[in-house]
């Protein structure tokens, strides 16, 4: 079964909207920590955010931010305000882990949100 | 200061012939994963090492793969012999883990390959 479910494959707008991208994650465990990262065109895998199960706070950086709810095993991502800039492949991971918080070490990757933001 | 390192950036190779991607992780970062980016299955691990020792390899595709870790910086992922469907995009990213650490992995610009 799919760890972690982007059900948006392809987003387009146009500059300036505002665009929520999903994610939707399954796990057993209690701890578990929970990421976004960012593909640009040019191919690499650029961190965005770390969030822990027990840190329910949505954070906030620039345009950005995250809406961790437990309730529905979401961890949404807002982009306000979208530049040209932000086309990418966002994707979003989960990584389990022990008792004391220790990452299991691997990361369970959903298939990706493609966003395209047009001037 | 440096990210993690990859060489080559791509590689086009014969089917049948060796292909040896390298790894410098991050300076003091104890984790290191390779992971193999293609359409048809997206963004999956291979193998990962905590202080240079294999975890693990489940998803290390069959027999002709390998890869080792000498040392904290330097990590290999070797093919032999290449096949077709090995044509991927392959991913190194290190991490500090350990109890109360971070293991945030951070990613190097991936490897392209092609086997013809």
């Amino acid at each position: 079964a799919q760890k972690v479910t982007q059900a948006q494959t392809e987003i387009s707008v146009v500059e300036k909207e505002d665009v929520t991208l999903d994610c939707v994650y399954e796990t057993r465990d209690t701890t578990y920590y929970l990421f976004w990262y960012k593909q640009p065109p040019s191919g690499e895998l650029v961190f965005l955010i770390r969030r822990n199960s027990f840190d329910e706070q949505n954070e906030i950086s620039g345009r950005y931010s995250w809406n961790f709810q437990k309730s529905t095993s979401s961890f949404n991502f807002t982009i306000t305000a979208s530049q040209v800039v932000d086309s990418a492949v966002y994707f979003c991971a989960l990584s389990e882990a022990d008792d004391r918080g220790s990452t299991l070490g691997r990361l369970y990757f959903g298939r990706g949100t493609q966003l395209t933001v047009w001037p | 200061d440096a990210g993690v390192i990859q060489s080559p950036r791509h590689e086009v190779t014969e089917m049948g012939q060796e292909v040896t991607l390298r790894c410098k992780p991050i300076s003091g970062h104890n984790s290191l994963f390779w992971y193999r980016q293609t359409m048809m299955r997206g963004l999956e691990l291979l193998i990962y090492f905590n202080n240079n020792v294999p975890i693990d390899d489940s998803g290390m595709p069959e027999d002709r793969f390998s890869a080792k870790m000498p040392n904290a910086s330097f990590s290999t992922l070797k093919i032999q012999p290449s096949e077709p469907r090995d044509s991927a995009v392959y991913f190194c990213a290190s991490s500090v883990r350990g109890y109360r650490k971070s293991d945030t992995q951070y990613f190097g610009p991936g490897t392209r390959l092609t086997v013809l």
